[in-house]
């Protein structure tokens, strides 16, 4: 089986940091992906770590510690535009093309 | 630029009717998924193709079916709406090799049966 958790909600200051994480506990783990979804609006694929370490792209980082069932997301110099739901979805080994979805963490910038 | 479409953004039906949800990607993807997202839930897999008329159950199958006569088109069909299928249905597409490019999502149908 497979448990995916996130927190439900955060909020954060224009300008700061945030760190969203992501625990999961899957059977045949492959890789993880984060996914932002803009409320009404469809989810956008925002990075993707199979291998243990940091993976940068701009203002955005993603985390990944096989050994620990861990990832987070972290959020650079926060936008008013990055208020949004942020996803964590795994991919296993068998099957790796369908993902499963976490809940989801609504976060919230306030000026 | 428009990638993945979804026929309709909003839609009401009865208890019992047949509704077909419509999605066309112009990508040339291979997969193409159908989710459910309700509120504390997240994203559910209702059922994944990864080429025409090959079809795999995902989480949710039942009361569902599918179904893929192009690459480019994946239909989703319930076969007698009720109210608990009451959510927001998304369409997904994807290159074989996940990995690098992600899912592309259509925007979504609201689907409320009453």
């Amino acid at each position: 089986g497979q448990n995916i958790d996130q927190p439900t909600e955060m909020t954060a200051t224009e300008g700061a940091i945030v760190q969203i994480n992501c625990t999961y506990q899957t059977s045949g783990f492959n890789g993880l992906f984060w996914y932002q979804q803009h409320a009404g609006e469809a989810p956008t694929f925002l990075s993707y770590n199979v291998l243990d370490g940091l993976e940068e792209k701009g203002r955005f980082s993603s985390f990944l510690s096989r050994s620990k069932g861990y990832s987070y997301l972290l959020l650079k110099e926060l936008q008013m535009k990055d208020s949004a739901s942020y996803l964590c979805a795994v991919s296993r080994n068998t099957g790796f093309q369908k993902l499963v979805f976490g809940t989801g963490t609504r976060l919230l910038v306030s000026p | 630029d428009v990638k993945v479409t979804q026929s309709s953004r909003y839609l009401v039906k009865r208890t019992g009717e047949k509704v077909f949800l419509e999605c066309v990607q112009d990508m040339d993807h291979e997969n193409m998924f159908w989710y459910r997202q309700d509120p504390g839930l997240g994203l559910r897999l209702i059922y994944f193709s990864y080429d025409v008329k090959m079809k795999e159950k995902g989480d949710i199958p039942e009361g569902y079916s599918v179904s893929r006569e192009k690459k480019e088109r994946f239909s989703l069909i319930l076969e007698s709406a009720s109210t608990n299928q009451t959510s927001m249905y998304l369409c997904a597409s994807s290159l074989v090799d996940v990995a690098n490019y992600g899912y592309t999502f259509g925007s979504g149908t609201r689907l409320t049966v009453v």
